[in-house]
């Protein structure tokens, strides 16, 4: 079984146009995270949720919103794209957050804005 | 100054010889350190944590030195396997859960027949 899974796998859309991306982990984990990877392959943090609670929000633009029904999903929904969105997005979870923790990440979503 | 930087390489590196490669990271909050794995097309996985001791699992031996705020990971006797990049990854812990991770840009190896 898949411990991080990431729909959809690819994404190829129109500037303008608004898309979501649903992760689930089923490995009982209390946090979850989303992280961005652009073009030159640099991995940056935006978002993580612990318990449904967001506890960081980096400087990212208001057009995207994390969103969490529930302690093992953590969906990405993007408003209005634009071209330097286009990345690859992974979605992450841990146990409790704590500072040794490993984080397991999910397969990544190929994002590519038109 | 960025927060993690490396090497980006490429390190081109024959079978059986060792390499290591070193990161330092800028922010002395740091409090937890590790060694992620990448390879092409694929999500990072954890390689290892570097504790201030010192730590080795296998061919691999990462270190810390928090004083010159150093990370560095040593790779012996490496097989074809080993190409992928390596991620140096520090997290500053808040205590308040949840914190991200932040990465380097990663070093690629590639190991070569």
């Amino acid at each position: 079984d898949t411990a991080v899974s990431q729909t959809p796998k690819y994404l190829v859309t129109q500037m303008g146009n608004d898309k979501s991306i649903k992760c689930e982990q089923n490995l009982g984990h209390d946090t979850m995270y989303w992280y961005k990877q652009d073009s030159k392959k640099f991995l940056k943090i935006m978002f993580s949720y612990n318990n449904k609670e967001l506890i960081i929000n980096e400087t990212v633009p208001n057009r995207f919103s994390p969103k969490s029904p529930d302690k093992a999903h953590l969906n990405l929904h993007i408003n209005s794209l634009e071209l330097g969105d286009s990345a690859v997005y992974f979605c992450a979870s841990s146990q409790g957050g704590r500072e040794w923790e490993t984080q397991y990440f999910g397969p990544g979503t190929r994002l590519l804005v038109l | 100054r960025k927060e993690v930087e490396q090497d980006p390489g490429p390190f081109n590196v024959p079978e059986g010889a060792t390499v290591a490669f070193n990161c330092t990271y800028s922010n002395s909050a740091s409090q937890s350190f590790f060694w992620y794995r990448q390879d092409c097309r694929k999500e990072p996985k954890l390689l290892m944590s570097v504790y201030s001791s010192g730590n080795e699992d296998g061919r691999f031996t990462a270190q810390l030195n928090r004083a010159s705020q150093y990370i560095s990971l040593l790779i012996r006797d490496s097989k074809l396997s080993d190409s992928a990049t390596y991620l140096c990854v520090v997290n500053i812990y808040s205590g308040g859960g949840a914190d991200g991770l932040t990465f380097g840009k990663g070093t690629h190896l590639i190991i070569q027949p």
